[in-house]
Protein backbone atom coordinates (compact mmCIF):
# COMPACT_ATOMS: atom_id res chain seq x y z
CA UNK A 1 0.00 0.00 0.00
CA UNK A 2 1.37 3.45 -0.90
CA UNK A 3 1.85 5.90 1.93
CA UNK A 4 2.11 9.62 2.06
CA UNK A 5 4.36 11.48 4.78
CA UNK A 6 4.24 15.57 5.86
CA UNK A 7 6.81 15.18 8.58
CA UNK A 8 6.28 18.82 9.49
CA UNK A 9 2.62 19.45 11.45
CA UNK A 10 3.41 23.27 11.48
CA UNK A 11 5.53 25.70 9.28
CA UNK A 12 5.80 29.43 10.16
CA UNK A 13 7.34 31.62 7.49
CA UNK A 14 7.35 35.63 7.26
CA UNK A 15 5.03 37.58 4.62
CA UNK A 16 7.19 37.79 1.59
CA UNK A 17 9.31 35.25 2.35
CA UNK A 18 9.81 31.67 0.98
CA UNK A 19 9.00 28.43 2.65
CA UNK A 20 9.07 24.93 1.46
CA UNK A 21 7.05 22.23 2.56
CA UNK A 22 8.06 18.05 2.68
CA UNK A 23 6.50 15.41 1.46
CA UNK A 24 7.73 11.59 1.12
CA UNK A 25 6.04 8.73 -0.58
CA UNK A 26 6.09 4.86 -0.69
CA UNK A 27 5.69 3.34 -3.82
CA UNK A 28 6.15 0.54 -5.96
CA UNK A 29 4.84 1.68 -8.79
CA UNK A 30 6.44 3.50 -11.54
CA UNK A 31 3.32 5.98 -13.48
CA UNK A 32 1.70 8.05 -11.05
CA UNK A 33 0.57 11.28 -9.78
CA UNK A 34 1.41 13.82 -7.10
CA UNK A 35 -0.68 16.83 -5.76
CA UNK A 36 -0.57 19.34 -3.37
CA UNK A 37 -3.81 20.64 -1.69
CA UNK A 38 -4.79 23.53 0.23
CA UNK A 39 -7.26 23.35 2.91
CA UNK A 40 -8.65 27.07 4.41
CA UNK A 41 -10.71 27.30 7.66
CA UNK A 42 -13.69 27.10 5.00
CA UNK A 43 -12.49 23.22 4.76
CA UNK A 44 -12.76 22.98 1.34
CA UNK A 45 -9.82 21.44 -0.65
CA UNK A 46 -8.17 23.90 -3.32
CA UNK A 47 -5.87 22.19 -5.85
CA UNK A 48 -2.30 23.89 -5.52
CA UNK A 49 -0.07 21.79 -7.88
CA UNK A 50 -0.19 18.45 -10.16
CA UNK A 51 3.23 16.58 -11.10
CA UNK A 52 3.10 13.85 -13.45
CA UNK A 53 5.37 11.25 -12.60
CA UNK A 54 7.05 10.72 -16.12
CA UNK A 55 7.76 14.10 -16.12
CA UNK A 56 10.94 15.60 -15.25
CA UNK A 57 10.68 18.71 -15.14
CA UNK A 58 9.38 20.07 -11.78
CA UNK A 59 5.45 21.91 -12.07
CA UNK A 60 5.31 25.68 -11.70
CA UNK A 61 2.16 27.49 -10.82
CA UNK A 62 2.64 31.07 -10.17
CA UNK A 63 4.40 31.57 -6.48
CA UNK A 64 4.21 27.64 -6.00
CA UNK A 65 6.35 25.22 -7.30
CA UNK A 66 7.93 21.74 -6.44
CA UNK A 67 10.97 20.21 -6.12
CA UNK A 68 9.69 16.22 -7.43
CA UNK A 69 13.24 14.00 -6.49
CA UNK A 70 11.79 10.35 -8.14
CA UNK A 71 14.34 8.57 -6.71
CA UNK A 72 14.30 9.53 -3.72
CA UNK A 73 10.00 9.69 -3.58
CA UNK A 74 10.37 13.43 -2.21
CA UNK A 75 7.82 16.04 -3.73
CA UNK A 76 8.39 19.38 -1.86
CA UNK A 77 6.40 22.48 -2.18
CA UNK A 78 7.82 25.92 -2.27
CA UNK A 79 5.89 28.92 -1.95
CA UNK A 80 7.61 31.92 -2.77
CA UNK A 81 6.37 35.75 -1.98
CA UNK A 82 4.42 34.17 0.90
CA UNK A 83 1.20 35.84 1.44
CA UNK A 84 -1.41 36.36 4.22
CA UNK A 85 -3.62 34.29 2.52
CA UNK A 86 -1.69 31.34 2.23
CA UNK A 87 -2.27 30.34 5.79
CA UNK A 88 -3.84 27.18 5.67
CA UNK A 89 -3.48 23.34 6.16
CA UNK A 90 -1.54 21.67 3.08
CA UNK A 91 -1.94 18.37 1.65
CA UNK A 92 0.08 16.17 -0.22
CA UNK A 93 -1.69 13.07 -1.82
CA UNK A 94 -0.53 10.78 -4.48
CA UNK A 95 -2.76 9.70 -6.91
CA UNK A 96 -1.98 5.90 -9.27
CA UNK A 97 -4.18 3.68 -11.52
CA UNK A 98 -6.28 2.85 -8.34
CA UNK A 99 -7.40 6.86 -8.54
CA UNK A 100 -8.29 7.61 -5.04
CA UNK A 101 -6.07 9.77 -3.49
CA UNK A 102 -3.81 8.92 -0.87
CA UNK A 103 -3.45 12.20 1.68
CA UNK A 104 -0.45 12.94 3.94
CA UNK A 105 -1.55 13.80 7.67
CA UNK A 106 -0.84 17.67 6.52
CA UNK A 107 1.37 20.80 7.22
CA UNK A 108 -0.15 23.74 9.06
CA UNK A 109 1.71 26.88 7.61
CA UNK A 110 0.83 30.09 9.69
CA UNK A 111 2.22 33.45 7.63
CA UNK A 112 3.47 36.27 10.49
CA UNK A 113 2.80 39.85 9.04
CA UNK B 1 -19.41 27.18 -13.78
CA UNK B 2 -20.56 25.71 -10.60
CA UNK B 3 -18.00 23.81 -8.54
CA UNK B 4 -18.99 20.44 -6.38
CA UNK B 5 -21.50 20.94 -3.71
CA UNK B 6 -22.54 19.21 -0.81
CA UNK B 7 -25.81 19.29 1.91
CA UNK B 8 -26.00 19.77 4.53
CA UNK B 9 -23.07 21.60 5.59
CA UNK B 10 -23.38 20.16 9.37
CA UNK B 11 -24.97 17.52 10.74
CA UNK B 12 -26.18 16.57 14.00
CA UNK B 13 -27.19 13.27 15.49
CA UNK B 14 -27.79 10.90 17.96
CA UNK B 15 -26.40 7.37 18.39
CA UNK B 16 -27.97 5.31 16.66
CA UNK B 17 -29.43 7.26 13.85
CA UNK B 18 -29.38 7.19 10.35
CA UNK B 19 -27.99 10.06 7.77
CA UNK B 20 -27.84 10.92 4.36
CA UNK B 21 -25.17 13.17 3.20
CA UNK B 22 -25.25 14.31 -0.49
CA UNK B 23 -22.94 15.28 -2.87
CA UNK B 24 -23.81 17.23 -6.35
CA UNK B 25 -20.52 16.83 -8.83
CA UNK B 26 -19.16 19.12 -11.67
CA UNK B 27 -21.37 18.69 -14.29
CA UNK B 28 -19.82 16.13 -16.68
CA UNK B 29 -17.67 14.81 -14.30
CA UNK B 30 -17.84 10.93 -14.49
CA UNK B 31 -15.79 9.87 -11.48
CA UNK B 32 -16.68 10.76 -8.18
CA UNK B 33 -15.16 10.14 -4.55
CA UNK B 34 -16.34 10.10 -1.18
CA UNK B 35 -13.53 10.68 1.41
CA UNK B 36 -13.58 10.93 5.70
CA UNK B 37 -11.75 13.59 7.11
CA UNK B 38 -11.28 12.89 10.90
CA UNK B 39 -9.76 15.92 13.22
CA UNK B 40 -6.06 16.96 12.79
CA UNK B 41 -5.73 14.14 9.93
CA UNK B 42 -5.64 13.84 5.99
CA UNK B 43 -8.63 12.68 4.16
CA UNK B 44 -9.34 9.00 4.44
CA UNK B 45 -10.39 7.54 0.56
CA UNK B 46 -14.03 5.46 1.22
CA UNK B 47 -15.54 4.86 -2.25
CA UNK B 48 -15.11 5.44 -5.67
CA UNK B 49 -17.67 5.94 -8.18
CA UNK B 50 -17.57 5.79 -12.27
CA UNK B 51 -20.98 7.01 -13.54
CA UNK B 52 -23.47 4.82 -11.82
CA UNK B 53 -21.38 1.85 -10.41
CA UNK B 54 -19.21 1.52 -7.42
CA UNK B 55 -15.75 1.03 -9.28
CA UNK B 56 -13.78 0.64 -5.87
CA UNK B 57 -15.46 0.33 -2.01
CA UNK B 58 -12.45 -0.81 -0.30
CA UNK B 59 -12.47 2.56 2.08
CA UNK B 60 -15.84 1.93 3.64
CA UNK B 61 -15.06 0.85 6.94
CA UNK B 62 -18.19 -1.62 7.78
CA UNK B 63 -21.59 -2.38 6.40
CA UNK B 64 -23.12 0.39 8.40
CA UNK B 65 -21.75 2.57 5.74
CA UNK B 66 -23.38 2.35 2.30
CA UNK B 67 -23.17 4.74 -1.05
CA UNK B 68 -25.32 5.14 -4.06
CA UNK B 69 -25.24 6.67 -7.28
CA UNK B 70 -28.55 5.83 -9.11
CA UNK B 71 -27.98 8.02 -12.22
CA UNK B 72 -24.43 8.68 -12.69
CA UNK B 73 -24.76 12.24 -10.94
CA UNK B 74 -25.66 13.48 -7.20
CA UNK B 75 -24.80 10.32 -4.85
CA UNK B 76 -25.90 10.14 -1.27
CA UNK B 77 -23.51 8.47 1.36
CA UNK B 78 -25.60 6.48 4.01
CA UNK B 79 -24.57 5.77 7.18
CA UNK B 80 -26.97 3.37 9.40
CA UNK B 81 -26.80 3.14 13.44
CA UNK B 82 -24.54 5.83 14.21
CA UNK B 83 -21.69 6.04 16.24
CA UNK B 84 -19.65 8.22 18.06
CA UNK B 85 -16.41 7.23 16.35
CA UNK B 86 -17.94 8.18 13.10
CA UNK B 87 -17.91 11.95 13.33
CA UNK B 88 -15.89 13.52 11.11
CA UNK B 89 -16.28 15.82 8.15
CA UNK B 90 -17.53 13.85 4.72
CA UNK B 91 -15.76 15.50 1.46
CA UNK B 92 -16.84 14.56 -1.68
CA UNK B 93 -14.74 14.82 -4.95
CA UNK B 94 -15.55 14.56 -8.76
CA UNK B 95 -13.14 14.45 -11.86
CA UNK B 96 -12.95 13.62 -15.46
CA UNK B 97 -12.04 10.00 -15.95
CA UNK B 98 -8.69 9.68 -16.62
CA UNK B 99 -5.98 8.46 -15.41
CA UNK B 100 -4.03 11.12 -12.61
CA UNK B 101 -7.18 13.56 -13.57
CA UNK B 102 -7.83 16.48 -10.49
CA UNK B 103 -10.35 16.14 -8.28
CA UNK B 104 -12.10 18.43 -7.13
CA UNK B 105 -13.16 18.86 -3.48
CA UNK B 106 -16.37 20.11 -2.38
CA UNK B 107 -16.83 22.06 0.95
CA UNK B 108 -17.54 18.63 3.08
CA UNK B 109 -20.39 18.15 5.65
CA UNK B 110 -19.56 18.00 9.13
CA UNK B 111 -20.98 14.82 11.06
CA UNK B 112 -21.37 15.43 14.63
CA UNK B 113 -22.86 11.91 16.65
CA UNK B 114 -23.58 13.04 20.21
Amino acid sequence: AQTVTQSQPEMSVQEAETVTLSCTYDTSESDYYLFWYKQPPSRQMILVIRQEAYKQQNATENRFSVNFQKAAKSFSLKISDSQLGDAAMYFCAYNNAGNMLTFGGGTRLMVKP
Amino acid sequence: GAGVSQTPSNKVTEKGKYVELRCDPISGHTALYWYRQSLGQGPEFLIYFQGTGAADDSGLPNDRFFAVRPEGSVSTLKIQRTERGDSAVYLCASSLNYQGATQYFGPGTRLTVL
